[in-house]
């Protein structure tokens, strides 16, 4: 049981390039999420999804994208990378409990 | 969506008793209160929820009173492994609204 898995762990991209993470859970949760979290700070939440093709904005969503084609897959798109998107992308998976579950993030720097 | 206020940091001995108090004035009846560890460079780890009165597992007591407007997050007898950010993230995901991290308490544990 591998829980949340994040891929790639790190990633550098130049400005305007595209990149998509992605986030799968083993745990048959219909709730998936995407934080970011710069240094020194609390996390804040993109986008989520309440179900398999389902998605909803979160508090900071602009710049990104995303999509629930599967249920044990999220995945969180940037279309054009802008240096203020380096920080670190956590994705979490919440059953019928009230806990989330996390992946152990990706580092993104975008130069 | 129930805003939190944490203390932004907290010391303390191996051995002590620590407790983190969050405060949610405006919790709503159906929100839950789940607490949050998060390691340097790792995703938060999920301690323990509850809904009103004491909650205690093999980690944490989470103690709510009976207005639920606080929770406190008991640590008993930490070590220096417990030296990370706690969060409490107070709500329920209805799948019209998210719930949002705040910043934690940042849990320095001296030897």
């Amino acid at each position: 049981n591998a829980g949340v898995t994040q891929t790639p762990k790190f990633r550098v991209l130049k400005t305007g390039q595209s990149m998509t993470l992605l986030c799968a859970q083993d745990m048959n949760h219909e709730y998936m999420y995407w934080y970011r979290q710069d240094p020194g700070m609390g996390l804040r939440l993109i986008h989520y999804s309440v179900g398999e093709g389902t998605t909803a904005k979160g508090e900071v969503p602009d710049g990104y994208n995303v999509s629930r084609l599967k249920k044990q897959n999220f995945l969180l798109g940037l279309e054009s990378a802008a240096p203020s998107q380096t920080s670190v992308y956590f994705c979490a998976s919440k059953g019928t409990s009230a806990a989330q579950y996390f992946g152990p993030g990706t580092r993104l720097l975008v130069l | 969506l129930a805003k939190t206020t944490q203390p932004i940091s907290m010391d303390s001995y191996e051995g002590q008793e620590v407790n983190i108090t969050c405060s949610h004035n405006n919790i709503a009846t159906n929100d839950y209160i789940t607490w949050y560890q998060q390691f340097p460079s790792q995703g938060p780890r999920f301690i323990i929820q509850g809904y009103k009165t004491k909650v205690t597992n093999e980690v944490a007591s989470l103690f709510i009173p009976a207005d639920r407007k606080s929770s406190t997050l008991s640590l008993p007898r930490v070590s220096l492994s417990d030296t990370a950010v706690y969060y409490c993230l107070v709500g329920w995901d209805t799948g019209r609204r998210a719930l949002t991290f705040g910043s934690g308490t940042r849990l320095q544990v001296q030897p």
